[in-house]
């Protein structure tokens, strides 16, 4: 099973920052079946991006992901006061799994 | 507009058994696999189960296999998830969600109900 390990934990910023994260796979994952999800509390996750750097639909163009292999990353280029939450990546090899999460908190 | 609804959680005690429903509307069910997933109180996501539209093919996580049986009746636009021999650790906030594109599985879940939560405890 590969596994998944996000960084950092938790990540502080203000408004209007930009946002940089990592998901790193124990092994190579293929672009096509690699996802990143927002969650805010008391909410159902939300696909933001699939494909490894594909928008769902109706995500705003701040919001991308990139990368390949075993190394990921999801930018949002200028956090909005909405963007604060957890955010999961999540893969698919023989079964899906989801890393551990990142917190965007307000610094 | 798509729209998911859970229902079928509580409170059981170990070893019993439950089963969640998810009521789709706003698009064709029988054109989509379909997924469980859960959320333990306070943790991650944990992917539990998928069907295919057809609901010849099943997918289960190893926590789960033997003892979840997942299905779906496209006539009621529903889904639904045995759970059996429920245990502790099975304790979490139950999903539905829809998978991005196509009857078989893409593993990628664009839409998402509120969930069910279930506590297994005595």
């Amino acid at each position: 099973e590969i596994v998944l390990t996000q960084s950092p934990g938790t990540l502080s910023l203000s408004p209007g920052e930009r946002a940089t994260l990592s998901c790193r796979a124990s092994q190579s994952v293929s672009s096509s079946y690699l996802a990143w999800y927002q969650q805010k509390p008391g909410q159902a996750p939300r696909l933001l991006i699939y494909g490894a750097s594909s928008r769902a639909t109706g995500i705003p163009d701040r919001f991308s992901g990139s990368g390949s292999g075993t190394d990921f990353t999801l930018t949002i280029s200028r956090l909005e006061p909405e963007d604060f939450a957890v955010y999961y990546c999540q893969q698919y090899d023989s079964s899906p799994t989801f890393g551990p999460g990142t917190k965007v908190d307000i610094k | 507009e798509v729209q998911l609804l859970e229902s079928g959680g509580g409170l059981v005690q170990p070893g019993g058994s439950l089963r969640l429903s998810c009521a789709a509307s706003g698009f064709i069910l029988s054109n989509y696999a379909m997924n469980w997933v859960r959320q333990a109180p306070g943790k991650g996501l944990e992917w539990v189960s998928t069907i295919s539209g057809s609901g010849g093919t099943t997918y289960y996580a190893d926590s789960v296999k033997g003892r979840f049986t997942i299905s779906r009746d496209n006539s009621k636009n529903t889904v639904y998830l045995q759970m059996n021999s429920l245990g502790a650790e099975d304790t979490a906030l139950y999903y539905c969600a829809k998978d991005i594109r196509g009857s078989l599985p893409r593993w990628y879940f664009d839409y998402w109900g509120q969930g069910t939560p279930v506590t297994v405890s005595s």
